[in-house]
């Protein structure tokens, strides 16, 4: 049973257009929620994270957003470009320390 | 700062074989923890050191992995005897004890059981 479903699985945007990737989870005992972006042949690398007593949080051209009730979460990238291009990965995780429960991850491609 | 190590980087073992796998954690970083990736699906907990004391084994698939902390500085996952199956992308990350969630990955080790 997965905890927290991605989608989409791939995900093609041209240079300067929006990326959108959404996540929804089932446990309502989460209480941090970040993102990770991968390279390849590298870790996984936090991008950015949300705490579900906030309906948004902006980094740069990166924000989150946070719909408690209907336990979903996305990840919009702004004027996304070729080095965008990377893995993202959804997480949640409650109380910390304790382990990550991970999506299934979203490949992104930003044409030229 | 250097950042969390993994070794080797690529392992290519036939099935009914031994692999360890060695992990170096932030200098400092009390929370170890081990996670996998099979064949693109989510990345999936394993185990979770602190210091040296497993916290939480509940990922740990069966036991032929077994997982120790020396002196809670680096960690090895030792798998044997390999199955098909074990094939997949093994990552470490490490946190602070007790100053939130952020976790810091290594790069992964790839291995490959045939």
């Amino acid at each position: 049973q997965q905890q927290v479903k991605q989608s989409p699985q791939s995900l093609i945007v041209q240079k300067g257009g929006i990326s959108i990737i959404n996540c929804a989870y089932e446990n309502t005992a989460f209480d941090y929620f970040p993102w990770y972006q991968q390279f390849p042949g590298k870790g996984p690398a936090l991008l950015i994270a949300i705490r579900p007593d906030v309906s948004e949080k902006k980094e740069g051209r990166f924000t989150i957003s946070f719909n408690k009730s209907a336990k979903q979460f996305s990840l919009h990238i702004m004027d996304s470009q070729p080095g965008d291009s990377a893995t993202y990965f959804c997480a949640a995780s409650h109380n910390a320390g304790n382990m990550l429960t991970f999506g299934g991850g979203t490949r992104l491609m930003v044409k030229p | 700062e250097a950042g969390v190590t993994q070794f080797p980087s690529h392992s290519v073992i036939e099935k009914g074989q031994t692999v360890t796998l060695r992990c170096d954690p932030i200098s400092g970083h009390d929370n170890l923890y081990w996670y996998r990736r099979v064949m693109g699906k989510e990345i999936k907990f394993l185990l979770h050191f602190v210091k040296e004391s497993k916290q939480d084994e509940s990922g740990m698939p069966n036991n032929r992995f077994l997982a120790e902390r020396t002196g809670g500085t680096y960690s090895t996952l030792k798998v044997q005897p390999a199955e098909l199956e074990d094939s997949g992308v093994y990552f470490c990350a490490s946190s602070i004890q007790g100053l939130g969630y952020e976790q810091y990955f290594g790069p992964g080790t790839r291995l490959t059981v045939t």
